[in-house]
């Protein structure tokens, strides 16, 4: 069935620093890729999404682009802020419409 | 914020008890669903909604029951808690079914003694 696999955490770093956090998936078709993010003692929010093939989704100077020949949506900031330590997590919808969440990235960022 | 509201945000109980959590929403979607969250597993499905007395089973269903008897209020029952049932629930609610983005409730934390 389908899956999502995203890296393991928690992920420290310094505040400017660039973050990477890789997630690939396994599909039948070409399902919609998303990005969630939670704060703590909140539940997920949607922080971006693609639905198909080289696209890109942006918010809040983070980036995710579909990549089908790589099965990936890796999720890239290029200056972090204390503000944005949380957990993510890569999803996709499958065939029948529903979410497959990865096991989500705790990351840390500190002063 | 949409406006989905869950209760009890806590709840202690002991093996064997019926539990039930609740979750309403003010958005009128259609579309409503009970994820669990455990460490190291992501939020996992346990049943959803796609209209008033239409429900499904999701990926971790074995011991859980719900019902929609209005477009606002989806109910999770679990009728005889079991201590791996120990976790923090979520809500979530979207338009349609696919490409919608879910948005989610603040969750509840159930601790099963």
């Amino acid at each position: 069935g389908d899956s999502v696999t995203q890296m393991e955490g928690p992920v420290t770093l310094s505040e400017e620093a660039c973050l990477t956090i890789n997630c690939t998936y396994t599909a039948t078709g070409y399902p919609s890729l998303f990005w969630y993010v939670q704060y703590p003692g909140e539940g997920l929010q949607l922080l971006l999404k693609a639905t198909k093939a080289d696209d890109k989704g942006s918010n809040k100077g983070f980036e995710a682009t579909y990549r089908k020949e790589t099965t990936s949506f890796h999720l890239e900031k290029g200056s972090v802020q204390v503000s944005d330590s949380a957990v993510y997590f890569c999803a996709l919808a499958d065939s029948w419409g529903k979410l497959q969440f990865g096991a989500g990235t705790q990351v840390v960022v500190t002063p | 914020d949409a406006g989905i509201t869950q209760s009890p945000r806590h709840k202690v109980t002991e093996t064997g008890t019926p539990v039930t959590l609740r979750c309403h929403q003010t958005e009128n979607h259609r579309y409503m669903y009970w994820y669990r969250q455990d460490p190291g597993h992501g939020l996992r499905l346990i049943h959803y909604s796609y209209g008033v007395k239409d429900t499904d089973k999701g990926e971790v269903s074995d011991g859980y029951s719900v019902s929609r008897s209005k477009t606002e209020d989806f109910l999770l029952t679990l009728e005889s808690a079991t201590s791996s049932q120990t976790s923090v629930y979520f809500c979530a609610i979207s338009e349609s079914s696919g490409n919608s983005p879910l948005h989610f409730g603040n969750g509840t934390r159930l601790t099963v003694t």
